[in-house]
């Protein structure tokens, strides 16, 4: 089956405790993405990745760190987590998007993540 | 500046009537690229529909279609014949020419609840 696996699907953890949100994905896709979802501000995406060894700040990515060695995972890295990461975390994954078509993203499941 | 804008936070509608979610988009971008997602209570986010600014036809996936009007800027949601199961969280994203088509860019969403 096709799909985007994200571990694990809840954290909770303590300031300052570095975690690694695990991402992977079985379809062959060169692009990959991390999101984090809050209410009132929808979805804005923390990196990318347009394929192996080649990654690239989103509109939020301080804080948060990627690395891209394979091309079906894409672990997201929180070096010094702190209360303001608490959050929803997706990872999504799809064919590379090139001009207005229609590569949908693949989301994963999400991970539900407290920073106490 | 924001580029998705979803003024609806919440919308009720009965079992079986049709409703009109709302999605207006500023791009000066004539190549882009607009989608819908749905995000149940369970988390995931599910693809619904997609819509090309050079598309001739307004999209449409079973129940859903999407109103398309170009020169308003909008690419409405238009879900017939609600089911219970529509209830959920609904975002309108878009991808265009001025990021590189690199990242969709989420609507802060609307939520759906479909009464018996």
């Amino acid at each position: 089956e096709a799909q985007v696996t994200q571990n694990p699907r809840y954290l909770i953890t303590v300031t300052g405790k570095k975690l690694t949100v695990t991402c992977s994905q079985n379809m062959n896709h060169e692009y990959m993405s991390w999101y984090r979802q809050d209410p009132g501000l929808g979805l804005r995406q923390i990196y990318y990745s347009m394929n192996v060894e080649v990654t690239d700040k989103g509109d939020v990515p301080e804080g948060y760190k990627v690395s891209r060695k394979e091309k079906r995972n894409f672990p997201l890295i929180l070096e010094s987590p702190s209360p303001n990461q608490t959050s929803l975390y997706f990872c999504a994954s799809s064919l590379v998007p090139q001009a207005a078509t229609n590569e949908k993203l693949f989301f994963g499941s999400g991970t539900q993540l407290s920073v106490l | 500046a924001q580029k998705i804008t979803q003024t609806q936070p919440g919308m009720f509608v009965q079992e079986k009537e049709a409703v009109t979610l709302d999605c207006t988009y500023d791009t000066s971008d004539p190549s882009y690229g607009l989608f819908w997602y749905k995000q149940p209570s369970s988390g995931e986010m599910i693809f619904l529909i997609y819509q090309g600014s050079y598309d001739q036809q307004n999209a449409t996936e079973g129940r859903y279609s999407l109103n398309f009007q170009k020169a308003r800027k909008s690419a409405n949601l238009v879900i017939s014949a609600s089911q219970l199961g529509d209830s959920a969280m609904y975002f309108c994203a878009m991808r265009d020419l001025n990021t590189g088509f690199q990242k969709l860019v989420f609507g802060t969403g609307t939520r759906l609840l479909v009464s018996p």
